[in-house]
């Protein structure tokens, strides 16, 4: 059960894009299509931004896009805004039953 | 609408025990598996336990496997977590959580409570 490897930071200029990456194993990440995104605001819960690797849940702006190749899986976040300022962290089905989190990374938009 | 009110957390002393509670609204709170999650302070998240809209199986993560027992009560719409033997390293925010499916576990999660913070020290 070790974590999901994610960049510490990432950061871009609004109206810019970026991608954080998800780094597992092909005991997880590469075994199933069960990858989750998760935005949280300081002080706040976390929401889900992204499940099973590319859906998205209503009322998420289409500017969050996920995918997947082999054990690595990506969040884009397309035209930045100051609101996506957040940690995310992403999240993987480990099998039996478990999950997997990421370690987080902060997104800093300039 | 989705709510998860989580409850009992506090300060303990290490070796102690808490148990944490979680009331659900607003869904069908019997046909959801359920987990626990938990941050700890300027932390990342980390997975402690699932339980299946059964209750037949429940899952652990390895770092608490054998302290905390997770159990629900459909007919209270009521999830708990049961922790003992507690140490520094238990310090976090309790997320009480629902997995994104129906009947059968999706593996993501859908809704998460406030979190109540239980923090170990002497």
């Amino acid at each position: 059960q070790s974590a999901l490897t994610q960049p510490a930071s990432v950061s871009g200029s609004p109206g810019q894009s970026i991608t954080i990456s998800c780094t597992g194993t092909s005991s997880d990440i590469g075994s199933y299509n069960l990858v989750s995104w998760y935005q949280q605001h300081p002080g706040k819960a976390p929401k889900l931004m992204i499940y099973e690797v590319t859906k998205r849940p209503s009322g998420v702006s289409n500017r969050f896009s996920g995918s997947k190749s082999g054990n690595t899986a990506s969040l884009t976040i397309s035209g930045l805004q100051a609101e996506d300022e957040a940690d995310y962290f992403c999240c993987s089905f480990g099998g039996s039953i478990t999950l997997i989190f990421g370690g987080g990374t902060k997104l800093t938009v300039l | 609408q989705v709510q998860l009110v989580e409850s009992g957390g506090g300060l303990v002393k290490p070796g102690g025990s808490l148990r944490l509670s979680c009331a659900a609204s607003g869904f069908t709170f019997s046909d959801y598996y359920m987990s626990w999650i938990r941050q700890a302070p300027g932390k990342g998240l980390e997975w402690v336990s699932y339980i299946t809209s059964t209750s037949s199986y429940t899952t652990y993560a390895d770092s608490v496997k054998g302290r905390f027992t997770i159990s629900r009560d459909d007919a209270k719409k009521s999830l708990f977590l049961q922790m003992n033997s507690l140490s520094a390293e238990d310090t976090a925010i309790y997320y009480c959580a629902r997995d994104g499916g129906a009947h059968l576990g999706n593996y993501y999660i859908d809704f998460w409570g406030q979190g109540t913070l239980v923090t170990v020290s002497s």
